[in-house]
């Protein structure tokens, strides 16, 4: 079946505007995760959301990020008044919620900001 | 919260020769679920191989297999015969039984870039 899609595959901004990031999961993956990758660094975790439950918003930088899941499926990650340091890979990834479950990616989202 | 760290930032391999790549990890827990994740120029993060901490034998995928020692709380990647589309940065991770998966959940290591030279 089809994996985790991202879009859009890239996206280039200027500073002070909103982006919105789309992810879809695989069909039936409870769980959701995003994160944030810096060029040549690892993986910086933002929210994770898991069926019903309020979402793990932990890892969000600033209140300029927010995310929502409709209907436990799409995910929108959402980057208002963008900044020049916001610029990284977008990273989406569902998995099916329990703990040995592994996280299946998308391809990510490549956000530019000039 | 537990830590992952992969104290190598990039190793370098001659195709068809073995490489391992290290992951430590910093618990108190006896009971948790370990990951190797290999991600490619495509940026797509894919699953190499997983371990459970309650069994002791190794696991191992075709070429990959790995040196969990859970008392050193080690788990080493080994690549045999190393090839060409093995060129990836390596991430491992820590999965906790004890929360869910967010930020408390799932650790990732900072990664290792791996190159194969021909």
């Amino acid at each position: 079946g089809a994996g985790v899609s991202q879009s859009p595959s890239n996206k280039v901004t200027e500073k002070g505007k909103d982006v919105e990031l789309r992810c879809d999961p695989i069909s039936g993956h409870t769980a959701l995760y995003w994160y944030r990758q810096s060029l040549g660094q690892g993986l910086e975790f933002l929210i994770y959301f898991q069926g019903n439950s309020a979402p793990d918003k932990s890892g969000l930088p600033s209140d300029r990020f927010s995310a929502e899941r409709t209907g436990g499926s799409v995910s929108t990650l959402t980057i208002q008044r963008t900044q020049q340091e916001d610029s990284a890979v977008y990273l989406c990834a569902s998995s099916q919620g329990s703990y040995n479950s592994p996280l299946h990616f998308g391809n990510g989202t490549r956000l530019t900001v000039t | 919260a537990q830590t992952v760290t992969q104290s190598q930032p990039e190793m370098s391999v001659q195709e068809a020769e073995t490489v391992t790549l290290s992951c430590t990890y910093d618990t108190s827990e006896s009971d948790y679920y370990l990951f190797w994740y290999k991600q490619p120029p495509s940026r797509q993060m894919i699953l190499v191989i997983r371990q459970e901490a309650y069994k002791q034998q190794n696991a191992t995928e075709n070429r990959f297999s790995v040196n969990f020692q859970k008392a050193a709380k080690s788990f080493s990647l080994k690549i045999s015969d190393s090839q060409l589309g093995d060129a990836a940065m390596y991430f491992c991770a820590y999965r906790t039984l004890y929360s869910g998966g967010g930020a408390d959940g799932l650790t990732f290591g900072k990664g290792t870039h791996l190159i194969i030279q021909p």
